[in-house]
C-alpha cells in the first residue's frame, strides 16, 4: 500500500511568511509524528498525535509552531512568521498503536519529508 | 530512555557483510532495539528491531547479546545502495503509559565501496 505522503516536497518562503506542511499517514495508522532535521544535524522530535489529540508536543521549538490533525488522518504543521533557522527538512511518520510490539504493530514509518528553505 | 553508542563511520567493501555495532549498556527490560537507516536526502527507513532474540528479515539480521548490552546489525551482502547513515535506537515498549518515543542519535555513516 501507499506510504506516508508529504507535501509540498520543497518549499521556499520569505522570512516572516507563514507556511503549512501537509502529511497523509499510512491508511489506518492512528499514531502520527512530526520530526525535523536541519542541514547536517540529527532528527529532532516535534510532536506526536494519537488520533486527533496531541499527547506529546514537547518538541515544538516555539509558539510559532503548531500542528493539527483532523479525522484521525491528515495532519498539518504550521510555522508562523518563519525565520531562517526554521530551514530544515520536516519529516512526518505514522504507525499503528498496539501494546504488544512483537508483531511489529508499532513500527514507525517515515515519509520523504518537506524541504523548507527560508530566505 | 537508554542511550546508544555507535562508531561515527565505517567503510565496507561491496559484496561483503557489513557488521554495525551498537552499545546500549543501560537498556531496560522493556526497551527494544530498533535500527533505521537514512540514505542521503531521503526519510529514515525502518530496517529491523528486536527485544532479546536474534532477528532476521529480508534486509538484515540483528544479533543481540545475551545481557542485551550491545547488538550488531548485519547486512549480509552490502551493495553501493546500502551507503547511508545507520541509526541504532533503544525504544521503550508501547504501553498505556508510554507511546515509545523514537529518539535518534548521530548514527554511523556507512560507505560501501566498489
Amino acid at each position: 500500500g501507499a506510504g506516508v505522503s508529504q507535501s509540498p516536497s520543497n518549499k521556499v518562503t520569505e522570512k516572516g511568511k507563514d507556511v503549512e506542511l501537509r502529511c497523509d499517514p499510512i491508511s489506518g495508522h492512528t499514531a502520527l509524528y512530526w520530526y525535523r532535521q536541519s542541514l547536517g544535524q540529527g532528527l529532532e522530535f516535534l510532536i506526536y498525535f494519537q488520533g486527533n489529540s496531541a499527547p506529546d508536543k514537547s518538541g515544538l521549538p516555539s509558539d510559532r509552531f503548531s500542528a493539527e490533525r483532523t479525522g484521525g488522518s491528515v495532519s498539518t504543521l504550521t510555522i508562523q512568521r518563519t525565520q531562517q533557522e526554521d530551514s530544515a527538512v520536516y519529516l512526518c511518520a505514522s504507525s499503528l498503536f498496539r501494546f504488544r510490539d512483537r508483531d511489529s504493530g508499532n513500527t514507525i514509518y517515515f515519509g520523504e519529508g518537506s524541504w523548507l528553505t527560508v530566505v | 530512555d537508554a542511550k546508544t553508542t555507535q562508531p561515527p563511520s565505517m567503510d565496507c567493501a561491496e559484496g561483503r557483510a557489513a557488521n554495525l555495532p551498537c552499545n546500549h549498556s543501560t537498556i531496560s527490560g522493556n526497551e527494544y532495539v530498533y535500527w533505521y537507516r537514512q540514505i542521503h536526502s531521503q526519510g529514515p527507513q525502518y530496517i529491523i528491531h528486536g527485544l532479546k532474540n536474534n532477528e532476521t528479515n529480508e534486509m538484515a539480521s540483528l544479533i543481540i547479546t545475551e545481557d542485551r548490552k550491545s547488538s550488531t546489525l548485519i547486512l549480509p551482502h552490502a551493495t553501493l545502495r546500502d551507503t547511508a547513515v545507520y541509526y541504532c535506537i533503544v525504544r521503550v515498549a508501547v504501553t498505556t503509559d508510554s507511546w515509545g518515543k523514537l529518539q535518534f542519535g548521530a548514527g554511523t555513516q556507512v560507505v560501501v565501496t566498489p
